[in-house]
This record gives structure tokens, sequence and C-alpha cells, in this order.
């Protein structure tokens, strides 16, 4: 079964400098990943999606991940921290090819960016 | 503009009550999915929805119920069985055409 594990509850950056989510992941075959965010008590919105084509995905907000397959990781960087990137961060991936289509969700990282 | 709304926002329940809460996409998704989510947990799937009138339960479906009778709809009924039901509460939607998923911005219930 295809599970997901992000190496940190917490990550704490300054403003201006950068971000680095980490994110492992389990699969049998190369899955489809993504990275969503979540600003407090809100829903959850689509940062970026790897879905087997180019290696290097860029998302909004000036967010990027790169798929490493020897690695099995799926890391989200950013050069750049901005205090509005301060939320709540999941990496998922799809559970199965045909197991309707529902998402497993790591257990989340929280991103603090001090002034 | 499309989109998905949960509601309430907030919901307070006493202990033994069962309550409802709303979700309706105007998004004319097929699939529906309503998600649990405790901190450090990341988020867990009660109950799902691939059609009208067909659901299926999720990872921890027990206490809860749903309905899924208008496409447009699937509220979930937290009952008086769920011994932990505080929690915020995520209801998703997934496009057929490009499995994109778009999330609602949840419901925050506490039982007091």
């Amino acid at each position: 079964a295809q599970s997901v594990t992000q190496l940190d509850s917490h990550v704490s950056v300054s403003e201006g400098t950068p971000v680095l989510l980490r994110c492992n992941y389990s699969s049998s075959y190369s899955p489809s990943l993504f990275w969503y965010v979540q600003h407090p008590n809100k829903g959850l919105q689509l940062l970026l999606k790897y879905t087997s084509a180019a290696t290097l995905v860029k998302g909004i907000n000036g967010f990027e991940a790169e798929f490493k397959k020897s690695e099995t990781s799926f890391h989200l960087t950013k050069p750049s921290a901005h205090m509005s990137d301060a939320a709540e961060y999941f990496c998922v991936v799809p559970r199965e090819r045909n197991a309707g289509n529902m998402l497993t969700f790591g257990g989340g990282t929280r991103l603090m960016v001090k002034p | 503009d499309g989109g998905i709304t949960q509601s309430p926002k907030y919901l307070f329940r006493k202990e033994g009550q069962n309550v409802t809460l709303s979700c309706e996409q105007n998004l004319n998704h097929d699939a529906m999915y309503w998600y649990r989510q405790d901190p450090g947990q990341g988020l867990r799937l009660i109950y799902y929805s691939q059609i009208v009138n067909d659901f299926q339960k999720g990872d921890i479906a027990e206490g809860y119920s749903v309905s899924r009778e208008k496409k447009e709809s699937f509220p979930l009924t937290v009952t008086s069985a769920q011994k932990n039901p505080t929690a915020f509460y995520l209801c998703a939607s997934r496009s057929s055409l490009n499995y994109g998923y778009t999330f609602g911005s949840g419901t925050r219930l506490t039982v007091v």
C-alpha cells in the first residue's frame, strides 16, 4: 500500500530564508504525489502535483518539489520564505490505482516563519 | 464561482446528541469525501461516495453516517456513538476529468 511520511512535524525559518519540507513515500509502483497547504481553519489548497512527467515540479507561490525515485523522496522547497507561507503542509499520495481514488495524507508539517 | 461549501463553520454539541454537517458542491463532481483532522494525524477518511445513492466506509466510519441523495450534497451525521467527535471535519470532491480534488473550508465540531 502507498504511504507517505513527513519527517518534520514543525519547521521554523526566518523570512527570506529557504524552506525545505521533507516527505518520503512508500509505493509498489511509481506513484502520483501531491503537496497541499492548509492555512488555519481553512480547507486544503493544492500546491503542486507530480504525475510521472518532469521530476521537478513547479507549483504556486514559488514552491517546487523534486521527485527522486532512488531516495523515495518528494521534498518541498522554496528559495525565500514569506510570512504568508506560515501554514500546515501535507504530502499526499493516492492509495492504490483503483481504490476509489482515495488519498493517504502524511501527518503534516507546520511551517512557522519568523520576521 | 464553483466550489464546496461547508456549514456551519463552528458547531457545538452536547454529549449524547447527533449533529449533521453540511457539504454542498456546485462543481458537478461525482465523487465526494469526508475527512476528519486531528492535530498531528493528518487527515483520516470517514466516508466517501463515488456516485449518487452509493457510499462506502472509510478508515474511521464508526459513529458516523452519511447520505448521498443528490449529486451536489453529501451530509455527514456525527452520532452519539462517536466517542471522541471533537475535531475539524473537511469535505472534498473530485473531478472525474482531471482527478483534481477540491476541499471545503471545514467545520470545527466541539463537544461540550
